[in-house]
């Protein structure tokens, strides 16, 4: 089955440690996403990539950090930086080929609830 | 900095009625505007979305209306069941070299489909 896996579903994490959320989709998508989801908000930018090796920084990316070493993977680290990391996140990727229809729509993986206690 | 206003923030509808939720942009470049339907504990998953060069799109019971001069969209879920009590988001991007990016989400609209 094609699609994106999110782990661990539930992450619990004391102030002060870094954590890292793993994404990974067999997709065969260029492009990969992180968005952080706050009860009564949308879906905030954290972090994107358009190709391996590459990634750009989104609205709120202050106290995360990310990697793509591989097509397939795009790993988030929280980083005790992160004044209120206590969210769902949630990773997407999508083919991001430019003027190919459909290219565009995002598929979104299952969400890692994080908890910091 | 780029905006997508969502309303309402919640929505009660009796089933077999019509649900509409509504979205307006700022942004005239914005060029692609998706819907995603969200159940709990769970990632949004995309519904619809149409571009600014047709005024309607239906798909089923869904149909997105987009009305490009009052730079707004809205979501119609006609004879609504149940099962499509869930959030739901309207979206918003830019195309540019490498195809959309950089969704804009709305702040959510929780639909509640009663008996």
């Amino acid at each position: 089955d094609g699609g994106i896996t999110q782990s661990p579903k539930y992450l619990f994490r004391k102030e002060g440690q870094n954590v890292t959320l793993s994404c990974e989709q067999n997709l065969n998508h260029d492009a990969m996403y992180w968005y952080r989801q706050d009860p009564g908000q949308g879906l905030r930018l954290i972090y994107y990539s358009q190709i391996v090796n590459d990634f750009q920084k989104g609205d709120i990316a202050e106290g995360y950090s990310v990697s793509r070493e591989k097509k397939e993977s795009f790993p988030l680290t929280v980083t005790s930086a992160q004044k209120n990391p206590t969210a769902f996140y949630l990773c997407a990727s999508s083919a991001a080929v430019g003027g190919t229809s459909g290219a565009d729509t995002q598929y979104f993986g299952p969400g890692t609830r994080l908890t910091v206690l | 900095q780029q905006q997508v206003k969502q309303s309402p923030q919640s929505l009660i509808v009796q089933k077999g009625g019509i649900s509409i939720i509504n979205c307006a942009y700022e942004n005239t470049a914005f060029d692609y505007f998706p819907w995603y339907q969200q159940f709990p504990g769970k990632g949004p998953a995309l519904l619809i979305a149409i571009r600014p060069d047709v005024s309607e799109k239906k798909e089923g019971r869904f149909t997105i209306s987009f009305n490009k001069s009052a730079k707004q969209f809205s979501l119609h879920i006609m004879d609504s069941q149940p099962g499509d009590s869930a959030t739901y988001f309207c979206a918003a991007s830019i195309n540019s070299n490498f195809g959309n990016e950089k969704l804009t989400f709305g702040t959510g609209t929780r639909l509640t489909i009663i008996p």
